[in-house]
Formats: structure tokens, C-alpha cells, sequence
């Protein structure tokens, strides 16, 4: 069973731009969820998808979207980027709702540089 | 609301002996807990769960961890440590009483990066 995909693994864009990153869920999956990594912060809860409806949303400016296909895969847009936006943004799919199980299926993440 | 501190953010052992990596939580209802383990320029993998069955739970890899609840405690230790082992580590917790069953509802540490020494 193929695992949870992630494109492009790495990008670089600058300042202003916009950003689209791409993210695939195992077969069957139906929640999507998107985290931020960074040195300083950690992990951090962008957005969830579940049956292509956000269900969550986490602490973020609205310059960070995204959204859900009806075969679940998901993309996450950043517009207006900033270099604070520099990360590694990692996708996660998981059966159901992910804070019933905690069950997390990750990607390898695109790593983000923005100049 | 519910948060966890890993202890050390930083742990070098020597390969063949003991890891402990540190984890306590806080949460207003009975959570489930988490390990799981990100090695370099992967992303997270889980290690083993902990959902108010038994309290030491056994994980891949050779790992285990014991929830002590009245020390809100989630320890991870593993017998004999592996150069394989050197990854950073995540204690998660998630309190869907809290979240209602959604991903806002997993708070993770901070991370604990085991050095391996050979």
C-alpha cells in the first residue's frame, strides 16, 4: 500500500510569491491534515480535511489555505510569502478523525525556502 | 486544555545501552498518548500508543513506554539503543473530549533529538 505522498519535496521561492504544495493520503484515508515544522516552534496544526470539508483550523493567518479533492487529496497554498514562512510542511492522512485515534500517517514533507 | 513537556531536548547515549526519553502531560480528561519518531529528512512515524488499555505499552522497534498517571508521565525507554535509533522523538497527546475528534486536538512536544554515540 503506498504511503502518504508529498510534491514538491523541495522548493525555493521569494518573498511575495505564492506557494502551492501538494499532498496525497493513503488510499482510503479520508482526513488530511497539514502541520508546519520549524527549528523554533515545533510542530505546529495548520488545517484538517476530512470529505473535502475543513474541519479544523489552527492559529495561522489566513494567507495560509488549502483544500480537499473528492478522491482526498489535499493542496495547502501560501500566499504573500514571508521568510518566517520558511518550514518543512508536512501532510498527514488518517483513516478517520484524527484526534479520536491520534493515528497519524505522515509524508516526507516539502521543505519550503522562502529568499 | 492539555499540553506536554519533553524534558530534555537533547539525549546522547552510547549504542548497546539504555534511552530514556522524558515526557510529561497535562489534560483535563483521560487522554491518549503518543510516541512517535521523525528520522532526518523523513517525516513522523509512530512508534506506539497508549489508549487506557494497559499501561506499558510495547512499540516497534524495541521500544516500550509506562503511563504513570499519577506522575502524568509518559516515559519512552528502549533496553539497548541502536546507531539506527539516532532520530528526533515526539511525545503526543490528544484529548478528543477536548478536540471533539479533531486534529486540533493532538498538542505535540517540543521534540527530543537522541544522539547515538558508537
Amino acid at each position: 500500500k503506498a504511503g502518504v505522498t508529498q510534491t514538491p519535496r523541495y522548493l525555493i521561492k521569494t518573498r511575495g510569491q505564492q506557494v502551492t504544495l501538494s499532498c496525497s493520503p493513503i488510499s482510503g484515508h479520508r482526513s488530511v491534515s497539514w502541520y508546519q515544522q520549524t527549528p523554533g516552534q515545533g510542530l505546529q496544526f495548520l488545517f484538517e480535511y476530512f470529505s473535502e470539508t475543513q474541519r479544523n483550523k489552527g492559529n495561522f493567518p489566513g494567507r495560509f489555505s488549502g483544500r480537499q479533492f473528492s478522491n482526498s487529496r489535499s493542496e495547502m497554498n501560501v500566499s504573500t510569502l514571508e521568510l518566517g514562512d520558511s518550514a518543512l510542511y508536512l501532510c498527514a492522512s488518517s483513516p478517520a478523525g484524527t484526534g479520536i485515534t491520534g493515528e497519524l500517517f505522515f509524508g516526507e514533507g516539502s521543505r519550503l525556502t522562502v529568499l | 486544555a492539555q499540553s506536554v513537556t519533553q524534558l530534555d531536548s537533547h539525549v546522547s547515549v552510547s549504542e548497546g545501552t539504555p534511552v530514556l526519553l522524558r515526557c510529561n502531560y497535562s489534560s483535563s480528561y483521560s487522554p491518549s498518548l503518543f510516541w512517535y519518531v521523525q528520522h532526518p529528512n523523513k517525516g513522523l512515524q509512530l512508534l506506539l500508543k497508549y489508549t487506557s488499555a494497559a499501561t506499558l505499552v510495547k512499540g516497534i522497534n524495541g521500544f516500550e513506554a509506562e503511563f504513570k498517571k499519577s506522575e502524568t508521565s509518559f516515559h519512552l525507554t528502549k533496553p539497548s539503543a541502536h546507531m539506527s535509533d539516532a532520530a528526533e522523538y515526539f511525545c503526543v497527546v490528544s484529548d478528543v473530549w477536548y478536540s471533539g475528534g479533531g486534529a486540533d486536538g493532538l498538542t505535540f512536544g517540543k521534540g527530543t533529538h537522541l544522539i547515538i554515540q558508537p
